[in-house]
C-alpha cells in the first residue's frame, strides 16, 4: 500500500522566514496530494492541495510543488507569522473519494 | 458549513471494557473514516465507509470494528479496551464526487486504564 514519509518532525522559525516541509510518496497511481493544518485542541483543516496534472500551486502565502518523476511534494509557507504555529500533514491518495494516507507531521513553530 | 461533530472530547475507560466513540457529520457525505493520532506516528486511518452498512479495513483495524447504519453516523468500537488503545481519535468525512477534501471533528481522546 501507499507510504508516505514527512520531514522534518520539528521546524523552528523566526517570523518572516520562510519554512519547507517535505513528502515522499512511494504508490506512483497516486495523484492527489492534500496538505493539513492542526492547531492545538481542534481537528486537521485542509490548508492547500495539489493534483498530478498540476506542479505547483499557489494560495497567498503557502504553495505546494509536486515532482512525479521523484515521488516527492513540498509545502512552502513564507512570511511566516506566529499563527502559523501548528502541526502540518502530507497525505496522498489515488483518486477521489478514496482514504488518504498521511505522514507524521511535523511541528512548525514560528518566534516573533 | 460541513460539521463532523465527535460527542465525548474526553473519555477514561478501564481495561476490558467496551467503547464506543461516536461521529456524526450533517452534510450528507458519503464517505467516513476513523484515524488514530498518536505523536510522532501521525495520522493512522483504522477503517473507512463509503456507503451505509458498509465498511473497509484501513492500516490499523485489529481491536476495533464499526458501525454505520445510518448515512450521517459512524460509530468506533473498542470491544475490549486495552491500555495501548490510549490515542487521540479522529473521525472524518468527505464527498465521493469531486476534491478528496476530509473534513474532520475535534477529536476524542481517549485514555484506557
Amino acid at each position: 500500500g501507499e507510504n508516505v514519509e514527512q520531514h522534518p518532525s520539528t521546524l523552528s522559525v523566526q517570523e518572516g522566514d520562510s519554512a519547507v516541509i517535505k513528502c515522499t510518496y512511494s504508490d506512483s497511481a497516486s495523484n492527489y496530494f492534500p496538505w493539513y493544518k492542526q492547531e492545538l485542541g481542534k481537528g486537521p483543516q485542509l490548508i492547500i492541495d495539489i493534483r498530478s496534472n498540476v506542479g505547483e500551486k499557489k494560495d497567498q502565502r503557502i504553495a505546494v510543488t509536486l515532482n512525479k518523476t521523484a515521488k516527492h511534494f513540498s509545502l512552502h509557507i513564507t512570511e511566516t507569522q506566529p499563527e502559523d504555529s501548528a502541526v502540518y500533514f502530507c497525505a496522498a491518495s489515488k483518486e477521489a473519494g478514496t482514504a488518504l494516507i498521511f505522514g507524521k507531521g511535523t511541528t512548525l513553530s514560528v518566534s516573533s | 458549513d460541513v460539521k463532523v461533530t465527535q460527542s465525548s472530547r474526553y473519555l477514561v475507560k478501564r481495561t476490558g471494557e467496551k467503547v464506543f466513540l461516536e461521529c456524526v457529520q450533517d452534510m450528507d457525505h458519503e464517505n467516513m473514516f476513523w484515524y488514530r493520532q498518536d505523536p510522532g506516528l501521525g495520522l493512522r486511518l483504522i477503517y473507512f465507509s463509503y456507503d451505509v452498512k458498509m465498511k473497509e479495513k484501513g492500516d490499523i483495524p485489529e481491536g476495533y470494528s464499526v458501525s454505520r447504519e445510518k448515512k450521517e453516523r459512524f460509530s468506533l468500537i473498542l470491544e475490549s479496551a486495552s491500555t495501548n488503545q490510549t490515542s487521540m481519535y479522529l473521525c472524518a468525512s468527505s464527498l465521493t464526487s469531486g476534491a478528496n477534501v476530509l473534513t474532520f471533528g475535534a477529536g476524542s481522546r481517549l485514555t484506557v486504564l
